[in-house]
């Protein structure tokens, strides 16, 4: 079946834009995971869904960003007031648990640079 | 110091050689994840393990939890193993985030 799919693939925007960065999970999973990964750096853990219970916030860095995730689909990574250091390859994953022996699949990114 | 540290940062070898990638963590886990990620972006989840040994392929992972150690192992290496390896770990009592190190890039040269 299909993958972890994310759009857009490439997103460049203007300093204080606002910026939406959509994921698909694979059909059935019921966690979602947001991570960012700076050029150079390494991978960094954003934001996690878990069926209907209360995300995993701890991650996002600011104010700025907030995710949403409708039902066990679709979850859109919005960032507000998009500043240079927000650029970054966005990468989603998802698992058909949260239990310690569910494999993550990732998704091929949003590459995003702020101008 | 990063809760996660992986040796060496850079790695080149000969194809066929044997390779380590080694990976130490500071936190209590519930499990550990070897990634790999492709010069395009693409990440792929190779092992996941919380105590023993796994293998796939010419793929080995091997964990200590006591030593809270782990080490990937590519036998036969070949030039299509090129690419970032990341060792990623879940703190025990997480609900599911992953702390990453910051990768081994292995460039094999035929």
């Amino acid at each position: 079946g299909a993958g972890v799919s994310q759009s857009p693939s490439n997103k460049v925007t203007e300093k204080g834009k606002d910026v939406e960065l959509r994921c698909d999970p694979i059909s059935g999973h019921t966690a979602l995971y947001w991570y960012r990964q700076r050029l150079g750096q390494g991978l960094e853990f954003l934001i996690y869904f878990q069926g209907n219970s209360a995300p995993d916030k701890s991650g996002l860095p600011s104010d700025r960003f907030s995710a949403e995730r409708t039902g066990e689909s679709v979850s859109t990574l919005t960032i507000q007031r998009t500043q240079q250091e927000d650029s970054a390859v966005y990468l989603c994953a998802s698992s058909w648990t949260s239990g310690i022996i569910a494999e993550q699949f990732f998704g091929p990114g949003t590459r995003l640079t702020v101008l | 110091k990063n809760e996660v540290e992986q040796s060496p940062q850079n790695l080149t070898a000969q194809e066929g050689e044997f390779i380590t990638i080694n990976c130490s963590y500071s936190v209590g886990i519930s499990a550990l994840h070897w990634l790999q990620q492709h010069p395009g972006g693409g990440i792929v989840s190779l092992f996941m393990l919380s105590s023993g040994k796994k293998k796939h392929g010419r793929l080995i992972a091997t964990i200590n939890i006591q030593e809270k150690h782990s080490s990937l192992h590519i036998t036969a290496s070949h030039p299509r193993d090129s690419a970032v390896y990341i060792c990623a770990v879940r703190p025990g009592g997480s609900q599911g985030n992953l702390i990453f190190g910051k990768g081994t890039k292995l460039s094999v040269k035929p």
